[in-house]
């Protein structure tokens, strides 16, 4: 299964509300997670099985979506959620979408 | 506080073999599959391979199959990855994983860097 994600860059202000899309080839029954990586740093888990936050996640990321169709969403982004966030789908093979970086207006 | 450490990276030769290791601290190590990943300069993100608990299945990658070899010892709390026949597109940052109970990864290491050039 491919990942698509878009935007490949969003840029946007502080406490806006963002979404992030990731779209698949084939049905992905709901098996997507969603990692953020920092500059310099290793993926973090943010969102496992499409909706489940990760222990210790603020609340402010949440995920959605069926099918192909996938989305996180930053209920108000905050300057350190600048980072890049990659969707990960584990139905079908194992592959990662090619990444929307975030950055701050 | 669960706790992945990898080592062994470094510059090699197109056609050598390395071998990284992983230690890991702050879970049962014997009761989680575990994966290592890579990400080449500047790229996404690759998953190639990935190894049961109790070490009875190991899959991997197209890219790496019959090159790399995956392996662990669960008394020493330890993954390793052997890397066979390196190619200059091998070069990449290695990152262990572990597994999240369905194969994802709910925790990964720092990583360790290997370069494969002449």
């Amino acid at each position: 299964i491919q990942l698509t994600q878009s935007p490949s860059l969003l840029s946007a202000s502080v406490g806006d509300r963002v979404t992030l899309s990731c779209k698949g080839s084939q049905n992905i029954n709901n098996y997507l997670a969603w990692y953020q990586q920092k500059l310099g740093e290793a993926p973090k888990l943010l969102i496992y099985n499409t909706n489940s936050l990760q222990t210790g996640i603020p609340s402010r990321f949440s995920g959605s979506g069926s099918g192909t169709d996938y989305t996180l969403t930053i209920s108000s982004l905050q300057p350190e959620d600048v980072a890049t966030y990659f969707c990960y789908q584990y139905n079908n093979g194992l592959t990662f979408g090619s990444g929307t970086k975030l950055e701050i207006k | 506080e669960v706790q992945l450490v990898e080592s062994g990276g470094g510059l090699v030769k197109p056609g050598s073999s390395l071998k990284l290791s992983c230690v890991a601290s702050g879970f049962t190590f014997s009761s989680y599959g575990m994966h290592w990943i890579r990400q080449a300069p500047k790229k996404g993100l690759e998953w190639i391979a990935l190894i049961y608990y109790d070490s009875s299945n190991k899959y991997y990658a197209d890219s790496v199959k019959g090159r790399f070899t995956i392996s662990r010892d669960n008394s020493k709390n330890t993954l390793y990855l052997e890397m066979n026949s390196l190619r200059s597109e091998d070069t990449a940052m290695y990152y262990c994983a572990k597994d999240g109970l369905y194969w994802y990864f709910d925790f990964w290491g720092p990583g360790t860097m290997v370069t494969v050039s002449s």
